[in-house]
């Protein structure tokens, strides 16, 4: 079945670069996407790649896609403490149906 | 003011309950989920709905029903809550006219059941 893989924490130092990775397995996904949850808050789209592009940025997010492996990675640069939070990636077949496919989350720290 | 709405966005009850859930939208989206979000765990979809005469069940939807009242309502019964459903509940709503058809999600409410 559909499943989508993250590791569950990353502890990094503020203004060096996080690399959060992920792994899917559904093939047809169409759109991949990144949600930010920051405590007691909603989840938040941060951005969103579609199925046939290999990058995309936005500023100081670069969201890299490998389709041949289904792995997916979301590179903040210049990593701040208002970066702490959990981030889901998330994969969608669309079509009829646009179920979204969540991640466990991965928990990034950001020390000071 | 926020586009997705969520209430209560807390509560606490106890086994056998009855509980309603509700999530209103003013974004004009016609489709409108329902998740639940375990600690550790990601998402999972519990019902959606495409419109008002449309539900879907989703990954888990034992011992849940939903209600769409209205394109702006749609509403998540626990008939009789039990204590495995405690949880962080989310709706999300989405427009079937976007390509990438992004979901947006309302704050959430925290349930406690004793």
């Amino acid at each position: 079945g559909e499943d989508v893989e993250q590791s569950l924490f990353l502890s990094v130092r503020e203004g060096d670069s996080s690399v959060i990775n992920c792994t899917y397995t559904d093939s047809s996904s169409t759109y991949l996407y990144w949600y930010k949850q920051e405590p007691g808050a909603g989840l938040q789209l941060l951005t969103y790649i579609f199925s046939n592009m290999d990058m995309k940025q936005d500023q100081r997010l670069t969201v890299l896609l490998n389709k041949k492996d289904k792995h997916l990675s979301l590179r903040i640069a210049d990593t701040q403490t208002g970066d702490s939070a959990i981030y889901f990636c998330a994969e969608s077949g669309g079509g009829a149906t646009n179920k979204l496919i969540f991640g466990t989350g991965t928990l990034l720290a950001v020390q000071p | 003011d926020a586009d997705v709405t969520q209430t209560p966005r807390n509560r606490i009850t106890k086994t056998g309950k009855r509980i309603m859930l509700e999530c209103s939208q003013t974004k004009g989206h016609d489709r409108m989920y329902w998740y639940r979000q375990d600690p550790g765990l990601g998402l999972q979809l519990i019902y959606y709905s495409f419109d008002v005469k449309d539900i879907n069940k989703g990954e888990i939807s034992d011992g849940y029903s939903v209600s769409r009242q209205a394109q702006a309502k749609f509403s998540l019964s626990l008939e009789s809550a039990i204590p495995n459903q405690t949880a962080l509940y989310f709706c999300a709503t989405s427009d079937a006219r976007q390509a990438q058809e992004t979901q947006y999600f309302g704050p959430g409410t925290r349930l406690l059941v004793l």
